[in-house]
């Protein structure tokens, strides 16, 4: 149980082009999700906490005009990257909590590649 | 801000010796610590987690250890295999309500044949 699945796994987009990853837990409703950046070798690095019905919560420094994250059902989250750069280039993770019952568990998506060209 | 760090940024073993992962944190009022494994092109995966209200957790093949005095945490891996080859990052949840995770910078673990 517990599955969390994203689509697509890899996308490829032209500099100036939106691009939406869509993240879904297939067996479980989540109340929240969270997003995740993460660049080659590196940590994974919160992006925002998305919360089913309401705005999302961005961390410092991630520009919320440019992630647009939509938490419209308790299976679905999306993140729209807006006007994409190179610099966009990365990998993209979301993660899913099972419920207020057991906030600490997260679950992990396969994870996104995109790549701006 | 608060952070996790790691110590070693790689960790290179023989196929069937232990493996020992650690990890620092800064946080003393965590509560809660995850170990995860993350595989090439893949999501991070729960190994094991720990509670701040002990020092050892135990699951299969890997035990976790927890020293609050000293704010460090590690990852055992018993008779490592060529399948735990993957980075290893330690996780801390933050105390508000919020739930996030904080994650370490990783370690990678490489297992010789």
């Amino acid at each position: 149980g517990a599955v969390v699945s994203q689509h697509p796994s890899r996308v490829i987009c032209k500099s100036g082009t939106s691009v939406k990853i869509e993240c879904r837990s297939l067996d479980f409703q989540a109340t929240t999700m969270f997003w995740y950046r993460q660049f080659p070798k590196k940590s994974l690095m919160l992006m925002a906490t998305s919360n089913e019905g309401s705005k999302a919560t961005y961390e410092q420094g991630v520009e919320k005009d440019k992630f647009l994250i939509n938490h419209a059902s308790l299976t679905l989250s999306t993140l729209t990257v807006t006007s994409a750069h190179p610099e966009d280039s990365s990998f993209y993770i979301c993660s899913a909590t099972v419920g207020r019952q057991r906030p600490y568990e997260q679950y992990f998506g396969p994870g996104t590649r995109l790549t701006v060209t | 801000g608060e952070s996790v760090g790691l110590h070693l940024p790689t960790l290179s073993v023989q196929e069937g010796d232990n493996s020992i992962i650690n990890c620092a944190y800064s946080n003393s009022a965590s509560d809660y610590f995850i170990w995860y494994k993350q595989e090439s092109g893949k999501g991070p995966q729960f190994i094991i987690d720990i509670r701040s209200n002990m020092d050892k957790r135990q699951g299969q093949r890997v035990t976790v250890l927890l020293n609050k005095t000293v704010k460090h945490l590690s990852l055992q891996i018993a008779a490592t295999q060529p399948g735990d080859s993957a980075v290893y990052f330690c996780a801390e949840i933050g105390m508000d309500s919020s739930y996030k995770l904080i994650f370490g910078s990783g370690t990678r673990l490489l297992v010789r044949p």
